[in-house]
């Protein structure tokens, strides 16, 4: 069936670093889907990226769709202790119109 | 955005006892609702997908007379695990996606997650 892989599954970072998580698929995303759960929270929705080679930005964060439509990336420029967090990709591409997620990449940092 | 309700939060139980686990969408409808479960350190894992008025549809490997899904109103469906055992604990949350529109496009929104229950078995 769809997978979505992601990577790394954990990462931690001195306050300041940046981080960056990474997602790919054997085929063809339709859209992409990245959320957060803080320790203890919900998933909660950041962005969806649709077109090819889209790039995004909200803040700190920066959003990447390949010219593929097969790989992703979120990039977090200087992180503070704010930004821990399990980050999720999704593919919009369920048969049921479920999302498929990656399995997330757990950030932790340093103050 | 939309709001999805989940109660409760938490529970503790015997073995062998039922738990059901509520999900609303307070302002929106929705005909389909996801349930989840996450296990420590690990992602998303879909149990099942809930249609109102209809069955739901259990992704492969789960038990259905397990985990029992009722959506019988476009704001409410409800998983329950029936005789619950230790390796049912885990954080079950669900999820539903609104519905927007321009002219004749409809799509569907991101997901609105509930806020999770934290299931112990005894």
């Amino acid at each position: 069936g769809q997978q979505v892989m992601q990577i790394p599954q954990y990462q931690h970072v001195q306050e300041g670093e940046d981080f960056t998580t990474y997602c790919n698929s054997s085929t063809t995303l339709s859209n992409i889907q990245w959320y957060k759960q803080r320790p203890g929270g919900h998933p909660v929705f950041l962005i969806q990226l649709v077109k090819s080679g889209e790039v995004k930005k909200q803040k700190r964060l920066t959003f990447q769709f390949g010219e593929a439509k097969k790989n992703s990336s979120l990039h977090i420029t200087a992180t503070q202790t704010t930004d821990v967090g399990t980050y999720f990709c999704a593919d919009n591409g369920g048969s049921q119109g479920n999302l498929i997620f990656g399995k997330g990449t757990k950030l932790s940092v340093k103050p | 955005g939309a709001v999805v309700s989940q109660h409760p939060s938490w529970v503790i139980c015997k073995s062998g006892t039922s738990v059901k686990i509520e999900c609303r969408s307070l302002d929106f409808q929705a005909t389909t609702m996801f349930w989840y479960r996450q296990f420590p350190k690990q992602s998303l894992m879909l149990m099942a997908t809930s249609n109102e008025g209809s069955k739901a549809t259990y992704e492969q490997g789960v038990e259905k007379d397990k985990f029992l899904i009722n959506h019988a109103s476009l704001t409410l469906s409800t998983l329950t695990v029936t005789s619950a055992h230790p390796e049912d604990s885990s954080f079950y949350i669900c999820s539903a996606r609104d519905r927007a529109g321009q002219g004749n496009l409809v799509w569907d929104t991101e997901a609105f997650f509930g806020q999770g229950t934290r299931l112990t078995v005894v």
